[in-house]
């Protein structure tokens, strides 16, 4: 089993629309968990950083984490052209070897 | 000025060729990474550094050595390139004060090519 799983998409929604991507993780000492956004042929850039389960909202987006059910989520409201990407979920190792593991990554697109 | 600069931006070599990919930051940050991307495969590690004297190996180090010159500095080395290594190359650094809350931050990315 991968340790961090996406559905690599393409997920396509219309602009306006909420967009909700998913990520699972395969181990339950993970405590840290964060969602990067890349745009082709860019560097990933860090949108949210969730540790505590529950909901964590920035402006239009929200993290959602469930360490029980081992998943993270990131919900983007009124979704825009310009929220196309590629949306990387990654975990930290936790203890006292602090690396971060990536996910495949969703490829968003947002339809005018 | 970028926090993270990464030299060079685009680099066409060929198989058996030693390259040095150069990765510079200003964020006083004290640990580096460097990861591969390929298409469908995602960001792996490759080598990360907690400080000058600490190096250690990521999932898929073989073929590649590091060189950590300074704290702001950390250099990644392909001894012989072969055309497998072709891949977008970033450098990101992170700030081991957070405590565990350990975000990255990446550098702009090398695009290799190996022929």
């Amino acid at each position: 089993q991968k340790e961090v799983e996406q559905n690599s998409g393409p997920l396509s929604v219309p602009e306006g629309a909420i967009a909700s991507l998913n990520c699972t993780y395969s181990d339950r000492v993970s405590q840290s968990f964060f969602w990067y956004r890349q745009y082709s042929g860019k560097s990933p850039e860090l949108i949210m950083s969730i540790y505590s389960n529950g909901d964590k909202e920035d402006g239009r987006f929200t993290a959602q984490l469930n360490k029980a059910s081992q998943y993270v989520s990131l919900l983007i409201r009124d979704s825009q052209p310009s929220d196309s990407a590629t949306y990387l979920c990654a975990r930290e190792s936790g203890g006292s070897n602090y690396k971060l593991t990536f996910g495949k990554g969703t490829l968003l697109t947002v339809n005018p | 000025d970028a926090d993270v600069t990464q030299t060079p931006r685009n680099r066409i070599t060929k198989t058996g060729k030693r390259i040095m990919l150069e990765c510079s930051q200003t964020k006083g940050h004290d640990r580096m990474y460097w990861y591969r991307q390929d298409p469908g495969l995602g960001l792996r590690l490759i080598y990360y550094s907690f400080d000058v004297k600490d190096i250690n190996k990521g999932e898929i180090s073989d073929g590649y050595s590091v060189s950590r010159q300074a704290q702001a500095k950390f250099s990644l080395s392909l001894e012989s390139a072969i055309p497998n290594q072709t891949a977008l190359y970033f450098c990101a650094t992170s700030d081991s004060s957070g405590g565990g809350k350990d975000t990255q931050y990446f550098g702009p990315g090398t695009r290799l090519t190996v022929l």
